[in-house]
């Protein structure tokens, strides 16, 4: 149990268009889910916490209008990296949790490379 | 200084060694305690879940908790290549909050 999907695993896009991530708790429903990202060989950084019918909190330093959060129904959340620049290029990871589960759960990431 | 401090490594054993990793941390309200394993360009996956104070054994690995040294470790028995990898400590004060993630170790483990 506890799966987390995440879609696309890899995607190349060219400078300027916008890119959509999907994350989805297959074998539970997810209260909230987490969007980080990281730099090779750095650890996680938490872009911004989602919960289920409300809008996205964002960490510090994290433009909101560039890295759209929808959180529309308990298994599904999505990441839309809008107007992308080669800066944008990197690995972003999901997660999900239960309600009243400290545990959190990740996707596979999504390998984004912006021409 | 950072809330969770990991040592990055890499931390190089020969097959069916003992791994031996650890993280400490300097806020007390931290209460629920992880250890994820990530391969390179994949998503973390969570090992060891523990809470309390102490030792947990799963299979070749074992998570200790020491809350009042604010110290925990991950080992991991017979170690294999396959177990090479980064390994990431991580710990939460309740559920739904952020998880804080230590920087990540990684392990060599070489044939």
């Amino acid at each position: 149990g506890a799966v987390v999907s995440q879609h696309p695993s890899w995607v190349i896009c060219k400078s300027g268009t916008s890119v959509k991530i999907e994350c989805r708790s297959l074998d539970f429903q997810a209260t909230t889910m987490f969007w980080y990202r990281q730099f090779p060989k750095q650890s996680l950084m938490l872009m911004a916490t989602s919960n289920e019918g409300s809008k996205a909190t964002y960490e510090q330093g994290v433009e909101k209008d560039k890295f759209l959060i929808n959180h529309a129904s308990l298994t599904l959340s999505t990441l839309t990296v809008t107007s992308a620049h080669p800066e944008d290029s990197s690995f972003y990871i999901c997660s999900a949790t239960r309600t009243g589960d400290e545990k959190l759960f990740f996707g596979s990431g999504t390998q984004l490379s912006v021409l | 200084q950072k809330e969770v401090e990991q040592d990055p490594g890499p931390l190089s054993v020969p097959e069916g060694a003992i791994v031996s990793l650890n993280c400490t941390y300097s806020n007390s309200a931290f209460q629920y305690f992880m250890w994820y394993r990530q391969y390179s360009r994949k998503g973390p996956e969570l090992l060891m879940y523990t809470y309390s104070s102490g030792n947990k054994e799963d299979g070749r690995f074992t998570a200790q908790v020491d809350k009042s040294s604010k110290y925990i470790s991950l080992f991991i028995r017979d170690s294999q290549p396959s177990d090479s990898a980064t390994y990431l400590c991580a710990m939460i004060k309740a559920a739904g909050n952020k998880l804080t993630f230590g920087g990540g170790t990684r392990v060599l483990v070489k044939p």
